[in-house]
């Protein structure tokens, strides 16, 4: 089993809907986890971090957490064309200095205008 | 304020070829971390350094080295390059949050 497991997608959604990303991991002692999303061809950047059970939101970003579950979401609502791109999911994983952002592979979300 | 910053962009080198690639940082970050990004792989972590003067190896240290050579920069160095070598390079750094931030990659070609 991966570390950090996300569907490759494509995933399309029409323009104004929301895009549901998901990402399940496998280490229970994680405790932090990551969104990045990585234009083709270009770095990856980072646009939410979320640490605690339960939802965080930023813009129309919003990060959901279930630690029981070992899942971890993104949304974007109102999903615009700007969007589209691989998303990247990170979880933390090891302890004290030997901690490690482990990467899925990303699913790349297609907004279709 | 630039981030990471790396070079080169882009290199081509033939099988056996050695080359060493440049990372810096003006962001303060003890962390730093070296990335390779291969097509179904996602990113995988070469090595990595907590603090200035520490090194250690990540899931893929194999046919690399690093050089922590001071708190803003972290090189990678390929001593005698192979075509699997053939990669996007991603230098990172990182908060005490690990939060991390990207350079903007190398493509590095291996013939």
């Amino acid at each position: 089993q991966k570390e950090v497991e996300q569907n490759s997608g494509p995933l399309s959604v029409p323009e104004g809907a929301i895009a549901s990303l998901n990402c399940t991991y496998s280490d229970r002692g994680s405790q932090s986890f990551f969104w990045y999303r990585q234009y083709s061809g270009k770095s990856p950047e980072l646009i939410m971090s979320i640490y605690s059970n339960g939802d965080k939101e930023d813009g129309r970003f919003t990060a959901q957490l279930n630690k029981a579950s070992q899942y971890v979401s993104l949304l974007i609502r109102d999903s615009q064309p700007s969007d589209s791109a691989t998303y990247l999911c990170a979880v933390l994983v090891g302890g004290g200095a030997t901690n490690k952002l482990i990467f899925g592979t990303g699913t790349l979300l297609a907004v279709q205008p | 304020n630039a981030g990471v910053t790396q070079t080169p962009k882009f290199q081509v080198l033939k099988t056996g070829q050695s080359m060493t690639l440049q990372c810096a940082q003006d962001m303060n970050h003890n962390s730093m971390y070296w990335y390779r990004q291969d097509p179904g792989m996602g990113l995988r972590l070469i090595y990595y350094s907590a603090s200035e003067g520490t090194t250690d190896k990540g899931e893929v240290p194999n046919g690399y080295n690093v050089s922590r050579l001071n708190k803003r920069e972290f090189s990678l160095r390929l001593e005698s390059a192979a075509p699997s070598q053939t990669s996007v390079y991603f230098c990172a750094s990182g908060l005490w949050s690990h939060e991390q931030y990207f350079g903007p990659g190398t493509r590095l070609t291996v013939t």
